[in-house]
């Protein structure tokens, strides 16, 4: 299953809306999950099973979707949420998207 | 406090071997399954490999199938990955990482250790 993350990179301002895009090559029911990569750190998970806050996980991510087209979105950008977000699918062999770099403008 | 620390991780030749072992702490380690990750400089994220809590599952990917293997040790709260024939593509930063016990999803993740495969 191919995951494609849309887009590439999204250069917004602290304070702005965040929307980011994984689009599946087949459905994945809502076995998705989205992960947060900040240079040379490992990745964090923030949302499970399409829409569920991981623990710990403040309230301005969210996550949406389900069978083949999801959506994260991080309401109000903090300093902190400018990273690469990748989405991550366990319907089938686990794959992972190409990432989106949330970079500050 | 849940805490997978990997190391094995260093510089070999092409067609070499290697161990990597990852630490767990914080948590009952035979309750869950674990995965093996890894990530190619400045690239993204592949997933290698997954055994089950008891060891009775275990899945690779095809590009380390055959090459690489999987293990855990519940005494001792360690995950391994043997890694034989390797190539300069295998060169990555490998991660361990935690699945929940009630969903299929990676919940904590290691540092992570740096292979260079390399003459």
């Amino acid at each position: 299953i191919v995951l494609t993350q849309s887009p590439v990179t999204l250069s917004l301002s602290p304070g702005e809306r965040a929307t980011l895009s994984c689009r599946a090559s087949q459905s994945v029911s809502s076995h998705l999950a989205w992960y947060q990569q900040k240079p040379g750190q490992a990745p964090r998970l923030l949302i499970y099973e399409a829409s569920n806050r991981a623990t710990g996980i403040p309230a301005r991510f969210s996550g949406s979707g389900s069978g083949t087209d999801f959506t994260l979105t991080i309401s109000s950008l903090e300093p902190e949420d400018f990273a690469v977000y990748y989405c991550q699918q366990r319907s089938g062999w686990p794959t992972f998207g190409q990432g989106t770099k949330v970079e500050i403008k | 406090e849940v805490q997978l620390v990997e190391s094995g991780g260093g510089l070999v030749q092409p067609g070499g071997s290697l161990r990597l072992s990852c630490a767990a702490s914080g948590f009952t380690f035979s309750s869950h399954p674990m995965n093996w990750v890894r990530q190619a400089p400045g690239k993204g994220l592949e997933w290698l490999s997954y055994i089950s809590s008891r060891t009775n599952t275990i899945y690779y990917a095809d590009s380390v199938k055959g090459r690489f293997i999987i293990s855990r040790d519940n005494a001792k709260n360690s995950l391994y990955l043997q890694m034989n024939s390797l190539r300069a593509e295998d060169t990555a930063v490998y991660y361990c990482a935690r699945d929940a016990m009630t969903t299929d999803v990676a919940d904590y993740w290691g540092q992570g250790t740096l292979v260079t495969v390399s003459s």
